[in-house]
C-alpha cells in the first residue's frame, strides 16, 4: 500500500511568491495534519482537517491556509512568502480525527530566496 | 514557548549499548506521548507511545519510562544498533485536540560500530 504522498519533494520561491503544496492521505485515512519542520527543530502544528472540516489550527499567521478534498488530499498554500517560511512542510494522515498514529510522508522542502 | 523540552540534543553510544533520551513538559492536560524516529530525508514515524496512566510501555528494543509526578517521560533503546542512528523527537497531545502533537526539538543519536 502507498504511503502518504506529497508533491512536490523539493522547490525554490522568491519573497512574496505563493506556494501550493500537495498531500495524499494513505487510503482510508480521512484525517490529514500540516506541519512545519526548520531545520534542527521538531515539527510544529500547522492545521488539521478531518472530513474536510477545519479541526484544528496552529499559531501560525493568515498567510497560511489549507483544504481537503473530498477524497480527502489536501492541500497547504502559503501566501507572500518570507525567508522564515523556508523549512520541510510534513503532512501526516491518521484513521480517524482523534490523536491517533500519524503516518508521516518525506515532505516537501521548501527553500524561499 | 517549548511546551516539550527533550534532552540530550545529540547522543553518541557504542553498539550494544543503551541509549537514554529525555523529556518534559509543563501542561497536565498531555494524555498521549509518543516517540518519533526521522532519518534523513524522511518524514518522521512513530516508535512508540504511552498515554499517563501507565508508568512503562516496552515494545521490543524500545521503552518508554513515564514518570507523572515529575512530569517527564524518557524513551530507553536497549542493545542499540547502528541502524538506530537517527533523530528521535518526543511529543505531546491532548485528547481533545486532535492531531495537535508539541513536538521536543530532537536528539541526534549515532550508534558507533
Amino acid at each position: 500500500d502507498a504511503g502518504v504522498t506529497q508533491s512536490p519533494t523539493h522547490l525554490i520561491k522568491t519573497r512574496g511568491q505563493h506556494v501550493t503544496l500537495r498531500c495524499s492521505p494513505i487510503s482510508g485515512h480521512k484525517s490529514v495534519s500540516w506541519y512545519q519542520q526548520v531545520l534542527g527543530q521538531g515539527p510544529q502544528f500547522i492545521f488539521q482537517y478531518y472530513e474536510k472540516e477545519e479541526r484544528g489550527r496552529g499559531n501560525f499567521p493568515d498567510r497560511f491556509s489549507a483544504r481537503q478534498f473530498p477524497n480527502y488530499s489536501s492541500e497547504l498554500n502559503v501566501n507572500a512568502l518570507l525567508l522564515g517560511d523556508s523549512a520541510l512542510y510534513l503532512c501526516a494522515s491518521s484513521l480517524q480525527g482523534g490523536p491517533k498514529k500519524l503516518f508521516f510522508g518525506s515532505g516537501t522542502q521548501l527553500s524561499v530566496l | 514557548q517549548q511546551q516539550v523540552k527533550q534532552s540530550p540534543q545529540s547522543l553518541i553510544v557504542q553498539k550494544g549499548g543503551i541509549s537514554i533520551i529525555n523529556c518534559a513538559y509543563e501542561n497536565t492536560a498531555f494524555d498521549y506521548f509518543p516517540w518519533y524516529q526521522q532519518f534523513p530525508g524522511k518524514g518522521p514515524a512513530l516508535l512508540i507511545a504511552i498515554r499517563p496512566d501507565v508508568s512503562e510501555k516496552k515494545e521490543g528494543r524500545f521503552t518508554i519510562s513515564f514518570n507523572k509526578s515529575a512530569k517527564q517521560f524518557s524513551l530507553h533503546i536497549m542493545d542499540s544498533q547502528p541502524g538506530d542512528s537517527a533523530t528521535y523527537f518526543c511529543a505531546a497531545s491532548m485528547l481533545d485536540t486532535g492531531n495537535q502533537f508539541y513536538f521536543g526539538t530532537g536528539t541526534s543519536l549515532t550508534v558507533i560500530p
